[in-house]
This record gives C-alpha cells, sequence and structure tokens, in this order.
C-alpha cells in the first residue's frame, strides 16, 4: 500500500519555540492531506485540511496563527506549532488521500505520527 | 461533541473466539463508514468500509454490520488471532464532506492465547 511518513517521530521542545512536522508521500502524490491531534485515550481530532497550492481549511476551534500549515508540493505538508505550550503536547498524526475526488474515502493512508512533548 | 462513539475502551477475546467492537454515531448525515486498525506508534490502517445503503460488507475474517435505524455498526473478526491485538476506531464521514473523517475513540482489542 501507499506510505506516508511524518518526520520527526518524537520531539521535545522548550515552550515558546516553534515545533516543524513534515509529512511526506512517499510513492504517490496526494492533493490532499489531513492533519489531525489525538490525546491520550481519546480519537484523532481533525484539525486542519491541506490543499496543495492552496491555503488550509481549518476546523473549528482550530487556531490558524498557532498551527501552520503548508502544502508546498503534492509529496509534502508541513505542520508548525508556533510559540508552543504544554497544553501543545499531544500526538499529531497526518494522512494523505489518493486519488480524485469523489473517490473512494477510504483511501486516506496514516503516517506514523509525531510525539509532541513540550516543557 | 462526540458524534461517533465506541463505548467500550477495551475487549479481551481468546484466540479463535470472535471479538465484537461497537460503535455508535449520531450524525445522520454520515453515509459511509470505516474502521480502521492502530498499532503503538503506528499510523492507522483501513480495515474494511460500508456505505449506508448497505446493511453488511465481509472481507476475510473482517464483516461490518449496519444498523442506521440505531446508528450503530459493529465490526465482527472471525476468528480471532492474536496479531489482531491493536486499538480498532471507527470512523464517519459525510457524503461531499471532501473525505473528511470523523473517529470514534478507539477499542484496544487483545487477543489472548
Amino acid at each position: 500500500g501507499a506510505v506516508v511518513s511524518q518526520h520527526p517521530s518524537r520531539v521535545i521542545c522548550k515552550s515558546g519555540t516553534s515545533v516543524k512536522i513534515e509529512c511526506r508521500s512517499l510513492d504517490f502524490q496526494a492533493t490532499t492531506m489531513f492533519w489531525y491531534r489525538q490525546f491520550p485515550k481519546q480519537s484523532l481530532m481533525l484539525m486542519a485540511t491541506s490543499n496543495e497550492g492552496s491555503k488550509a481549511t481549518y476546523e473549528q476551534g482550530v487556531e490558524k496563527d498557532k498551527f501552520l500549515i503548508n502544502h508546498a508540493s503534492l509529496t509534502l505538508s508541513t505542520l508548525t506549532v508556533t510559540s508552543a505550550h504544554p497544553e501543545d503536547s499531544s500526538f499529531y498524526i497526518c494522512s494523505a488521500y489518493l486519488g480524485l475526488a469523489g473517490g473512494p474515502r477510504e483511501t486516506q493512508y496514516f503516517g506514523p505520527g509525531t510525539r509532541l512533548l513540550v516543557l | 461533541d462526540q458524534q461517533v462513539k465506541q463505548n467500550s475502551p477495551s475487549l479481551s477475546v481468546q484466540e479463535g473466539r470472535i471479538s465484537i467492537l461497537n460503535c455508535d454515531y449520531t450524525n445522520s448525515m454520515f453515509d459511509y463508514f470505516l474502521w480502521y486498525k492502530k498499532y503503538p506508534a503506528e499510523g492507522p490502517t483501513f480495515l474494511i468500509s460500508i456505505s449506508s445503503i448497505k446493511d453488511k460488507n465481509e472481507d476475510g475474517r473482517f464483516t461490518v454490520f449496519l444498523n442506521k435505524s440505531a446508528k450503530h455498526l459493529s465490526l465482527h473478526i472471525v476468528p480471532s488471532q492474536p496479531g489482531d491485538s491493536a486499538v480498532y476506531f471507527c470512523a464517519a464521514s459525510v457524503k461531499g464532506g471532501g473525505n473528511k473523517l470523523t473517529f470514534g475513540t478507539g477499542t484496544q482489542l487483545k487477543v489472548e492465547l
């Protein structure tokens, strides 16, 4: 199946710093990528939809200026957590959508996730 | 507002027996449902899906049942194998919703020898 990678897999940073997480589709081009966050023992919460070459669409309650998303190419989307605080500590997962609009909805491939810990 | 709920955080089943994982939803606009399996430190992987026009979909050892009137779906795994031990997420999407998925909280399945 299609492979999606994330980097880094784990990051620890000081409060107030910014952290960039990369999501890459390794063997296919993804016009759409999604960013999720997961708190312990909770579901994956969609943060934003990232479309190549256009601005990301954020879900209600997600701060655009806090979580900067850039989808510069068909294989790379980045999530930057700006001025991170301890409450931003979470597991961040991206997914890449393979297929044309209206295609099977299961063709969404997930990365392995990035564990962020803000001290 | 948790639109997709998995009320059992964990389930333990003996190898060879049937595993039944349940999922309830509240949004009547959902028309497509998916099950994902997730191992620790990995992203979810797709297992099986069902459209709201069906009430059953089967793929090998995995069968998903949908009861629209009850807004309930279940995943049956038979026979269960130790390698099935993982967290299972139910997810749902709305037609025309840009392929966005709403996930449940997950059920940790443990298949014991």
